[in-house]
């Protein structure tokens, strides 16, 4: 049974740090494209970051260029997302999903229950 | 990069046929075949229904279906059941980078 499972959400203040991680297993984990995917409160969805099978292709939404990193340790079949500069906007619920192969079609087919970040002084 | 449009609401009796449009433009819903839905209910994670257009996953049932025409994707439901009440969100492969663009959700309501 394919099983993702994110932690690492907090309350933290603007303009600081944060990384969330996210366990995968039930499948080949190096197999696949990996996303992370927000949701705001009462919001809809929106795409954060996506990290090749090798790590050695990763990208991301304007909204977070330049202060999120997206890495993945295919050893520990674990995904990370590390998020500085933290804007209140930033607050979400953050899902890891995986993607349905090694490229990025984007259709996500297994995603965790998520982790809640809170950006608040 | 602005979200898809979508539908705010829809709603049908059970046993009908809904269908929830998804309009992008021709640099994401129009200018590729990789459309995606997915149906959330309240606290739970997105599902994959339908991707790349209109190929459902094993295990969705086949009275989901989706198409395209032009910029705008729709999803069908059809014969219509209590348990289909839930949020639907469409995505779109939107090129440059790459990147993808969600759609602003539709609530689907079972009469």
């Amino acid at each position: 049974e394919v099983q993702l499972v994110e932690s690492g959400g907090v309350v933290v203040q603007p303009g600081g740090s944060l990384r969330l991680s996210c366990a995968a297993s039930g499948f080949t984990f190096d197999d696949y494209t990996m996303h992370w995917v927000r949701q705001a409160p009462g919001k809809g969805l929106e795409w954060v970051s996506l990290i090749s099978w090798d790590g050695g292709s990763t990208y991301y939404a304007d909204s977070v260029k330049g202060r999120f990193t997206i890495s993945r340790d295919n050893s520990k079949n674990s995904l990370y997302l590390q998020m500085n500069s933290l804007r209140t906007e930033d607050t979400a619920l953050y899902y890891c999903a995986k993607d349905v192969n090694s490229g990025w079609s984007g259709d996500l087919d297994y995603w965790g229950q998520g982790t809640l970040v809170t950006v608040s002084s | 990069q602005s979200a898809l449009t979508q539908p705010a609401s829809v709603s049908g009796s059970p046993g009908q046929s809904i269908t929830i449009s998804c309009t992008g433009t021709s640099s994401d819903v129009g200018s590729y075949n990789l459309v995606s839905w997915y149906q959330q209910h309240p606290g739970k994670a997105p599902k994959l229904m339908i991707y790349e257009v209109s190929k459902r996953p094993s295990g969705v049932s086949n009275r989901f279906s989706g198409s395209k025409s032009g910029n705008t994707a729709s999803l069908t439901i059809s014969g219509l059941q209590a348990e289909d009440e839930a949020d639907y969100y469409c995505c779109s492969y939107a090129g440059s980078s790459p990147s993808y663009v969600f759609g602003t959700g539709t609530k689907v309501t079972v009469l």
